[in-house]
């Protein structure tokens, strides 16, 4: 199984700022991952695809990048609705796996 | 669009069968595009998915789980079907249906979500 780890747990920005969280893989993923954005009581949503590609509707503040075992997800200048939960997911291999998380909150 | 919707007791038994039903609108479930996947999240915890199902019966299951878990689809019905067997309270979670992407060889990333249904396993 491909183990999944996020960093930090926990990120603390203000609105405006630049959040960058991180992503590794235990073994090559190549560029198959996914990253979800969930808030409470929600389902999650997904972000980005293939490492890099936005999903429909996603704007273009969060950009995905990495291949292999490390990726990022940057978000350039946070929303208010952009406090949330985000988790990469790995689907190179089955079973497909997720990392454990990393929520942003409000500085 | 496609839009999917869980449905299931909200409460079952310690060593009962969980049974849900994702009922699929929007699209087609026969389509050879899709697999048709189950993801649960423990309260306060992480995402971990399930199983997947193609509409052909083909099917995925995460190996920590394959010996309790069946997933099975019902095209005639746009469902697919979910049971877990002999429960306890660790499989006390949201479960949530979704749809992935079939572009290679296996299903990839997860991008139609249903809002999630809560299962809580208590006697």
């Amino acid at each position: 199984e491909i183990v999944m780890t996020q960093s930090p747990a926990t990120l603390s920005v203000s609105p405006g700022e630049r959040a960058t969280l991180s992503c590794r893989a235990s073994q090559s993923v190549t560029s198959n991952l996914a990253w979800y954005q969930q808030k409470p009581g929600q389902a999650p949503r997904l972000l980005i695809y293939a490492a890099s590609t936005r999903a429909t509707g996603i704007p273009a503040r969060f950009r995905g990048s990495g291949f292999g075992t490390e990726f990022t997800l940057t978000i350039s200048s946070l929303q208010s609705e952009d406090f949330a939960g985000y988790y990469c997911q790995q689907y190179n291999k089955w079973p497909f796996t997720f990392g454990p998380g990393t929520k942003v909150d409000i500085k | 669009q496609l839009q999917l919707q869980e449905s299931g007791p909200g409460l079952v038994k310690p060593s009962e069968t969980l049974s849900l039903t994702c009922t699929v609108s929007g699209g087609s479930i026969s389509s050879s595009s899709y697999f048709w996947g189950w993801i649960r999240q423990p309260p306060g915890k992480g995402l971990e998915w399930i199983g997947s199902i193609y509409y052909s019966g083909n099917t995925y299951y995460n190996p920590s789980l394959e010996s309790r878990v069946s997933i099975s689809v019902d095209t005639s019905k746009t469902q697919f079907s979910l049971k877990l067997s002999s429960v306890t309270a660790a499989d006390t979670a949201v479960y949530f249906c979704a749809t992935q992407p079939m572009v290679g060889t296996i299903p990839d990333y997860f991008d139609y979500w249903g809002q999630g249904t809560l299962v809580t396993v208590s006697s």
